[in-house]
């Protein structure tokens, strides 16, 4: 069964740079993910593709501080620069035949 | 600009019926295949069903499978997600959501619409 694992909750401060991390779960760490934001209050807005050799494609008008990249089962997304509207929920998402399409929980991201 | 509409949450009782819908613009609708998500309040994520582009194939999450029909009208460039016999336990905001490509991610997200389920 392919699960996506996240960290519940991260922090840092304006201005800084932050890493998220989004696990894959064994057999099927050479799976394409994607990355949602959500903000308070809102539908999730989609930020990027990571492919499992660390390339990514953004959505459109996603900033150039929002960046995608791969290390064996892991995918992150690392927000650099960080501004207060970064605060949010981000999801990982992956989909395949027979497992259809699957989330991560979610990490809640605060900006300090 | 890609537009996604929801519409037809509300309250209704379990057992009960609603029927969503979600009217898009901004793209050619027929060459998409779309899904529904939705989010339980103070949860995460959690796909629901999916159709094909022509409307030929459709999906369903096991949570639903049985209770809840996805259909599209084409013409109308507009998805919809019929839901049947409603628990407590699928209260949650209903999103629509395109896919990228057939058999991928979604790249865009409506705004939701609430559906509670509640006696």
């Amino acid at each position: 069964q392919l699960v996506l694992t996240q960290s519940p909750s991260a922090s840092a401060s304006l201005g800084a740079s932050v890493k998220l991390t989004c696990t894959l779960s064994s057999g099927h760490t050479t799976y394409v993910i994607a990355w949602h934001q959500q903000q308070p209050e809102k539908g999730p807005r989609y930020l990027m593709k990571v492919n499992s050799d660390g390339s990514h494609r953004k959505g459109d008008g996603i900033p150039d501080r929002f960046s995608g990249s791969s290390s064996g089962a892991e995918r992150y997304l690392t927000i650099s620069s960080l501004q207060s509207e970064d605060e949010a929920d981000y999801y990982c998402q992956t989909w395949g035949a027979g497992i259809n399409w699957v989330f991560g929980g979610g990490t809640k991201l605060t900006v300090l | 600009e890609v537009q996604l509409l929801e519409s037809g949450g509300g309250l209704v009782q379990p057992g009960g019926s609603l029927r969503l819908s979600c009217a898009a613009s901004g793209f050619t609708f027929s060459s998409y295949a779309m899904s529904w998500v939705r989010q339980a309040p103070g949860k995460g994520l959690e796909w629901v069903s999916a159709i094909s582009d022509s409307g030929f194939r459709t999906y369903y999450a096991d949570s639903v499978k049985g209770r809840f029909t996805i259909s599209r009208d084409n013409s109308k460039n507009t998805l919809y997600l019929q839901v049947n016999n409603l628990r407590v336990e699928d209260t949650a905001v209903y999103y629509c959501a395109k896919d990228e490509n057939t058999g991928s991610c979604f790249d865009y997200w409506g705004q939701g619409t609430l559906v509670t389920v509640s006696s």
